[in-house]
């Protein structure tokens, strides 16, 4: 474990669903992240919570929604997903001012 | 914008082989640049490099950094099956510590 745990590790959710994606660190961190990896593609960075802001919204559809309680957690939302919006969602933390992220281990999300 | 661009996109060796994994950059106010090794599931931390010409090493791993050209090497010796791995290069921008990742380089070790 790398101190960044998501879950569920799997979700596969029709286009009418909601679901929500968790994210949860133990370090002390005060910076969370939500990225989205697709086949071929770079990690995309989608969200930004800096001390429980959010800081960037990086043209993320409104169908994904963020939701950063304190700076421990990190949920990311989803409603009426696409088949297209299958990928890894891999969630991130660090300390502002420090190098580098810890990642946790994603979610592996189908849209059927 | 800041980039990211990592070759190859893929590699195969064998075992015992030396491959060196190449990542060039734009990025505005330049703070760092990542190495990432993905396996399955999450990104482990390799080497952060912010100074340009010190090498950074980790047994049969080592990398450098040139801020003149904007590029990074990782190097890989005597690889192992075990190195079979995506590899994520990354920069970290001053202003705003965000990091821009790289497509990555798949590397396959055959036995």
């Amino acid at each position: 474990e790398t101190g960044v745990t998501q879950t569920p590790r799997h979700l596969v959710m029709g286009m009418t669903n909601k679901k929500s994606l968790k994210c949860e660190q133990h370090l002390g961190h005060n910076a969370m992240y939500w990225y989205k990896q697709s086949a071929k593609k770079p990690l995309e960075l989608m969200f930004v919570y800096s001390l429980e802001e959010r800081v960037e919204n990086n043209s993320v559809p409104s169908r994904f929604s963020p939701e950063c309680p304190n700076s421990s957690h990190l949920f990311l939302h989803l409603h009426t997903l696409q088949p297209e919006d299958s990928a890894l969602y891999l969630c991130a933390s660090s300390q502002v001012g420090t190098y580098g992220y810890t990642f946790g281990s994603g979610t592996r999300l189908t849209v059927v | 914008e800041d980039k990211v661009v990592q070759s190859p996109l893929s590699l195969v060796v064998h075992e015992g082989d030396t491959v060196t994994l190449n990542c060039s950059y734009e990025v505005t106010n330049f703070r760092s640049l990542l190495w990432y090794k993905q396996e399955k599931k999450a990104p482990t931390f390799l080497f952060m490099l912010t100074s340009s010409g010190i090498e950074k090493k980790s047994g049969r791993l080592s990398s450098i950094l040139d801020k003149k050209e904007l590029f990074s090497i990782l190097n890989i010796t005597a690889t192992q099956t075990g190195d079979s791995a995506i590899y994520l290069c990354a920069v970290e921008a001053r202003s705003n510590y965000k990091l821009t990742f790289g497509k990555g380089t798949l590397l396959t070790v055959n036995p």
